[in-house]
């Protein structure tokens, strides 16, 4: 089970951070990912963090101002997501990969206006 | 980066007919890497076919996936009510990951 929390409205240029908490699977044997859908829209992948040596990787479209991390004491993987846009309101999902995202969090809305 | 193509953007049918839908990706998808799910309004998407061809977990036999390289295939044998949905393919061997923009089946 994935269980999201964090989200919510943020002014442009504000930070949010986003947690993602395991249960039933330990989060260093998997990649996980971070994906979000803007309203009406399709999916798209933000970042991953995997194997044991949290190997971490992100799209263009957020390299440099989001941030994947996880804590292995607390099973949780989490996004700081900073320099927030417009165009970066989306419901966010946290997601198991393994054999493809056969695990996903509820999702969490960021909303981000002035 | 491979783009993920979907054809067509919608596809209107009744229950109990047959579904097939497509996606192309712009370059060969490494090591069958490749997935479909199922999205319903206001629901997270739902894992249906993994590696092509392969059912996940509680998924029903009427939906299947084939294809190789850089055209792949889900088919709904039969629709039923609750399959009435958007379908999104995706592919998981490159990075970044990417998905394809959606197939909505409505009635």
């Amino acid at each position: 089970q994935v269980v999201q929390s964090g989200g919510g409205l943020v002014k442009p240029g504000g930070s949010l951070r986003l947690s993602c908490a395991a249960s039933g699977f330990t989060l260093t044997e998997y990649y996980m990912s971070w994906i979000r859908q803007a309203p009406g829209k399709g999916l798209e992948w933000l970042s991953f963090i995997g194997d044991s040596a949290g190997h971490t990787n992100y799209a263009d479209s957020v390299r440099g101002r989001f941030t994947i991390s996880r804590d292995t004491a607390k099973n949780s993987v989490y996004l700081q997501m900073n320099g927030l846009r417009p165009e970066d309101t989306a419901v966010y999902y946290c997601a198991r990969e393994y054999s493809a995202y056969d695990h996903w969090g509820q999702g969490t809305l960021v909303t981000v206006s002035s | 980066e491979i783009v993920l193509t979907q054809s067509p953007g919608t596809l209107s049918l009744s229950p109990g007919e047959g579904a097939t839908l497509s996606c192309r990706a712009s370059q060969p998808v490494v090591s069958n890497y490749f997935a479909w799910y199922q999205q319903k309004p206001g629901q997270t998407p739902r894992l249906l076919i993994y590696g092509i061809s392969s059912r996940a977990t509680g998924v029903p036999d009427r939906f299947s996936g084939s294809g190789s390289g850089t055209e792949f295939t889900l088919t709904i044998s039969r629709l039923d009510p609750e399959d009435f949905a958007v379908y999104y393919c995706e592919q998981y061997g490159s990075i970044p990951r990417t998905f394809g923009p959606g197939t909505k089946v409505d009635i």
